[in-house]
């Protein structure tokens, strides 16, 4: 049972514009939420978070944005870079630390 | 620069066959995870640890998985009998338990059962 879904398995952009990720979630027990990013052959690296209790955090080119009512969390990524080309996995997790990962993302900008 | 370690990088081997995998997690860290990544599931909780101490192996079929910590230094993932089905990449993660942290990935290993 899939508690964090990303129903885009791919997103193409054009280096210079924004991009934009959407993740869905079923669980409100969730209280924080995780954007990690993962280039081929190695293990994902994290990128950005957000608490249950904000509805928006930003890091340099990183915006992570939370709709709780909607259980939906989008990042944009502005402006895309070329080394932004990787898989992007949402994850949410509570209490007790797990995390539950959606299936990624995978992003091609293009030059 | 502290980082998780994980051996093999990449294994192949016949069904039937038993696979150990191996991982070092950060100096300090008290919580180890194990993943497998698979193109449809994404990236799947199999174990994990706080502690030395399993909390919860939901995650892994028992008849042929299982995950120790023999020290706070090492975590191990077994699998045997070895099948097919279980070609994946397999990760490590740890991280320090305080609420809402994140955690920090071995660079995986790739397992192909042939």
């Amino acid at each position: 049972d899939q508690q964090v879904k990303q129903n885009s398995p791919s997103l193409s952009v054009q280096e210079g514009r924004i991009s934009i990720l959407n993740c869905d979630y079923t669980n409100s027990m969730f209280d924080y939420f995780l954007w990690y990013k993962k280039y081929p052959a190695e293990g994902p690296t994290f990128l950005i978070s957000i608490s249950s209790i904000k509805d928006k955090n930003e890091d340099g080119r990183f915006t992570v944005f939370l709709n709780k009512s909607a259980k939906h969390l989008s990042l944009h990524i502005v402006p895309s870079q070329p080394g932004d080309s990787a898989v992007y996995f949402c994850a949410a997790g509570s209490n007790d630390y797990k995390l539950s990962f959606g299936a990624g993302t995978t992003v091609t900008v293009r030059a | 620069d502290a980082r998780v370690t994980q051996t093999p990088r990449h294994k192949v081997t016949e069904m039937g066959q038993e696979v150990t995998m191996r991982c070092q997690p950060i100096l300090g860290h008290n919580t180890v995870f194990w993943y497998r990544q698979t193109m449809m599931q994404g990236l799947e909780l199999l174990a994990y640890f706080r502690n030395r101490a399993p909390l919860d192996d939901s995650g892994m079929p028992k008849d042929r998985f299982s995950a120790e910590m023999p020290d706070a230094t090492l975590a191990t993932l077994k699998i045997q009998p070895s099948e097919p089905r279980d070609s994946a990449v397999y990760f490590c993660a740890s991280g320090s338990y305080r609420g809402q942290e994140t955690q920090y990935f071995g660079p995986g290993t790739r397992l192909l059962v042939l």
